[in-house]
């Protein structure tokens, strides 16, 4: 019961530097989310895939790119890390008609330098 | 922007005490959840009412809806100190159901 799985849990970067961020679903979902949570906030949507081959901005997309490999697989990319970018990073999962609500990975804790 | 605010943004009671939480939105919805995170883990989807329903229980939960005064509240009966999380109302907009909104979150500790 893999769930979803977010790696890495924790990431330092440098300013300027890239990185991907992964995360897999185990559950057959259709729909995949990726958001970002900073201090005494809520959680602030960046980018999602409501199916298989298909990629929407969200609330907060500057600065970051994504790939839905496939069914599975969404990855979120950082091109030019900036400090403002320092936050938790949270993958999440549905079946796109919110039945069950999403399901969430634990996060990744990204710190830009 | 924020779609759902909680209110209170923090709250400390009794164990065995009741806990109310309430979410206030600003568009037409399609339907209103709750989640739960603990302290540096993820968030775990609690209930989901629609919008044409006005009460759901589940468990020790209990969640209204009042589309006319766009507000939701959440209400954890006999609370234990595991409870201790923070709580956050999600919004699904009626033109995009499977996107939710996230407010920013009631911190609820329960004091043993």
């Amino acid at each position: 019961n893999a769930g979803v799985t977010q790696t890495p849990k924790f990431q330092v970067l440098k300013t300027g530097q890239s990185m991907t961020l992964q995360c897999a679903q185990d559950m057959n979902h259709n729909s995949m989310y990726w958001y970002r949570q900073d201090p005494g906030m809520g959680l602030r949507l960046i980018y999602y895939s409501a199916s298989e081959g298909t990629t929407d901005k969200g609330e907060v997309p500057n600065g970051y790119n994504v790939s839905r490999l496939n069914k599975r697989e969404f990855s979120l990319r950082l091109e030019s890390a900036a400090p403002s970018q320092t936050s938790v990073y949270f993958c999440a999962s549905s079946y796109g008609d919110l039945v069950g609500g999403y399901t969430f990975g634990s996060g990744t804790r990204l710190t830009v330098v | 922007s924020q779609q759902g605010e909680e209110d209170p943004q923090a709250l400390s009671i009794q164990e065995g005490e009741n806990a109310t939480m309430n979410c206030s939105y600003k568009t037409s919805i399609n339907n209103l959840q709750w989640y739960r995170q603990n302290s540096g883990r993820g968030l775990v989807h609690l209930i989901l009412i629609r919008s044409n329903e006005r009460e759901k229980h589940s468990g020790r939960l209990r969640v209204t809806l009042d589309t006319s005064k766009k507000s939701s509240s959440l209400l954890i009966t006999a609370s234990r100190a595991a409870d201790t999380a923070s709580y956050f109302c999600a919004t699904a907009r009626m033109d995009s159901s499977y996107k939710l909104i996230f407010g920013s979150g009631t911190r609820l500790l329960v004091r043993p």
